[in-house]
């Protein structure tokens, strides 16, 4: 079946350090989403991209559409302690297809 | 702005009981779906709606599950006879468009523990 995969599976870094991370399928996609959870909330929507090749930023967040539409990065610049929770990428074939969510990536970040 | 809004936030109950989750999603979203999340199996999409009408119900796990929408302004997700393993946060989301590919707005979950 559908499945998208995220690295890394965590990351611990240092307050003020630059985040990459990103999100692959063996399979073309239509829409890449980024979400944020944090702990007892629901996933928040963080990015959209809808074109290959896009690049979309919000704050300190920068995510890119892969050209090949199999695979979505996410960065985050100067990252700060409220960074920290699981950041979900999400992928849909076509605009009527289901959302395929990958398994997370849990982010801390050390004061 | 209210967001999704979910109830209970928790629910704690024994195997064999009729469980209930309810929904309020964002005025004027056309689509709600329910996803439920757990440490083995992640986010799972259950079931979605677009115009209180069901599009796509594969991802129900068993009979023993069904969703409903009433209304607009109302789902709910039904677990009956419930067992332990349906154990886990079940959340609502609702999606300002038709297309799946909306931004979806989720609710804090309902963290269910069946004993």
């Amino acid at each position: 079946g559908q499945q998208l995969n995220q690295s890394p599976q965590s990351m611990f870094i240092q307050e003020g350090e630059d985040v990459s991370m990103n999100c692959t399928s063996s399979s073309i996609f239509n829409t890449w989403l980024w979400y944020k959870q944090e702990p007892g909330e629901g996933p928040v929507l963080l990015i959209a991209l809808y074109k290959a090749g896009e690049l979309t930023s919000n704050g300190r967040l920068t995510a890119q559409f892969g050209i090949t539409r199999k695979d979505s990065f996410l960065n985050i610049s100067a990252s700060i302690p409220s960074d920290v929770g699981i950041y979900f990428c999400a992928g849909l074939k076509t605009s009527y297809d289901k959302v395929i969510f990958g398994p997370g990536t849990s982010l801390s970040v050390i004061p | 702005d209210a967001g999704v809004i979910q109830s209970p936030r928790h629910e704690v109950t024994e195997m064999g009981q009729e469980v209930t989750l309810r929904c309020k999603p964002i005025s004027g979203h056309n689509s709600l779906f329910w996803y439920r999340q757990t440490m083995m199996r992640g986010l799972e999409l259950l079931i979605y709606f677009n115009n209180n009408v069901p599009i796509d119900d594969s991802g129900m796990p068993e009979d023993r599950f069904s969703a409903k929408m009433p209304n607009a302004s109302f789902s709910t997700l039904k677990i009956q006879p419930s067992e332990p393993r349906d154990s886990a946060v079940y959340f609502c989301a609702s999606g300002g468009g038709f297309q799946a590919n909306q931004p979806q707005h989720f609710g804090d979950g309902t963290r269910l523990s069946i004993l």
